[in-house]
């Protein structure tokens, strides 16, 4: 099994420019997240989805869009890429609420 | 607002030595303690998580103790190793009315391990 996959792993966007994260799944998980982790801040909830049409804000949800039209896959979009979502960006899954999170290797972005 | 409070920032320990590394919350509702083992370019992977409703666990090497009364809960490594150097994380989430993975981490400790 691959896990959570993440692409792409770089990405470097121009101020006001809009990209997709993508995130994918092959373990048959319910639950998805994505959390971006800034230098000596720890991780942050963006998103979460607990099944397939159902999505939720986390602790930093401003400048980002979330869908969850399948099990596997949960894409994050950024419409007007802004230099403060400067981060490295990762997706996380688990089974059911009480199972722990399995995270991708992330998506290294940087806005200039 | 950090919602947990980590320290120390980074750690320095021989090979053989323990390291502890310290969390604090405020929320009473969390409960759900977490830590996880980060290695550079990946994704964190968990270490060993605990429920308030005990105040030690044990898996391996690895041990969390935990403190309700004060809102604390620390890591401790036994017998480190040069492997186990990485950024380490605590965290914390909710149960009731919330998911258990929507967690508030620490902002992390860098633990090196001298051989």
């Amino acid at each position: 099994n691959a896990g959570v996959t993440q692409t792409p792993k770089f990405r470097i966007l121009k101020i006001g420019q809009s990209m997709t994260l993508q995130c994918t799944q092959d373990m048959n998980h319910n639950y998805m997240y994505w959390y971006r982790q800034d230098p000596g801040m720890g991780l942050k909830l963006i998103y979460y989805s607990v099944g397939a049409g159902i999505t939720d804000k986390g602790e930093v949800p401003n400048g980002y869009n979330v869908s969850r039209s399948t099990t596997e896959d949960f894409p994050l979009r950024l419409e007007l890429a802004a230099p403060s979502q400067t981060s490295v960006y990762f997706c996380a899954s688990s089974y059911s609420d009480s199972n722990p999170l399995h995270f991708g290797n992330g998506t290294r972005l940087t806005v200039t | 607002q950090q919602q947990v409070k980590q320290s120390p920032q980074s750690l320095i320990v021989q090979k053989g030595g323990i390291p502890i590394i310290n969390c604090a919350y405020e929320n009473t509702a969390f409960d759900y303690f977490p830590w996880y083992q980060q290695f550079p370019g990946k994704g964190p992977a968990l270490l060993i998580a605990i429920r308030p409703d005990v105040s030690e666990k044990k898996e391996g090497r690895f041990t969390i103790s935990f403190n309700k009364s004060a809102k604390q809960f620390s890591l401790h490594i036994m017998d480190s190793q040069p492997g186990d150097s990485a950024t380490y994380f605590c965290a914390a989430s909710q149960d009731r009315g919330s998911t258990l993975g929507r967690l508030y981490f620490g902002r992390g400790t860098q633990l090196t391990v001298w051989p």
